[in-house]
């Protein structure tokens, strides 16, 4: 099956520090991965669309300078969360799909392990 | 946006019975799916049904759609320890390949 990997898993920096998390399609071709948040005992908040190649397109409310996504790859995304502060402490995860896949696959996501980021 | 609200929030049963949550969201569906997420992990693909299907099987996961409600269910049978996790529904109505998730269920299998 697709696999996407996510790393760090884990990460602390301090505050007004910049920290990038990496996801990596590992067999697959993703010319789309997403970025979520997640807040404890919550539900996954779409963060933007990573688009290969191009600029990555954010949702309503999240901030594009602060929340850098690059998808220089078919196979790598990376979000960089600058001047990282304490209430930028989440749980983030990625996903990807598998645009080789069949018709209705292609619909599917796969998820990364997710990075927990907390800001001291 | 988050469009999809299940019930129940939390769901705590005996190994061997049966699970079932619902899910209900807002807007026009090209499919729903649904997703199980272990504690402090990413979300790990279960099962998808088309809209215009009404219900789907995949071993012991049973999933309805009833699309005039706007509505999907997803029974676990024979439940297991190993099945204690939180579950989401998700949603894809746009053909831009983005999913909106429901608020989740948690799920605790007792031994």
């Amino acid at each position: 099956g697709a696999v996407v990997s996510q790393h760090p898993s884990w990460v602390i920096c301090k505050s007004g520090t910049s920290v990038k998390i990496e996801c990596r399609s590992l067999d697959f071709q993703a010319t789309t991965m997403f970025w979520y948040r997640q807040f404890p005992k919550q539900s996954l908040m779409l963060m933007a669309t990573s688009n290969e190649g191009s600029k990555a397109t954010y949702e309503q409310g999240v901030e594009k300078d602060k929340f850098l996504i690059n998808h220089a790859s078919l196979t790598l995304s990376t979000l960089t969360v600058t001047s990282a502060h304490p209430e930028d402490s989440s749980f983030y995860i990625c996903s990807a799909r598998d645009l080789g896949a069949t018709a209705l696959a292609k619909n599917i996501q796969y998820f990364g392990a997710g990075t927990r980021l907390s800001v001291l | 946006s988050q469009q999809g609200e299940e019930d129940p929030q939390a769901l705590s049963i005996q190994e061997g019975e049966n699970a079932t949550m619902n899910c209900s969201y807002k807007t026009s569906i090209n499919n729903l799916q649904w997703y199980r997420q272990n504690s402090g992990r990413g979300l790990v693909h279960l099962i998808l049904i088309r809209s215009n299907e009404r219900e789907k099987h995949s071993g012991r996961l049973r999933v309805t759609l009833d699309t005039s409600k706007k509505s999907s269910s997803l029974l676990i049978t024979a439940s297991r320890a190993a099945d204690t996790a939180s579950y989401f529904c998700a949603t894809d109505g746009s053909n831009t390949g983005k999913l909106i998730f429901g608020q989740g269920t948690t799920l605790q299998v007792k031994p």
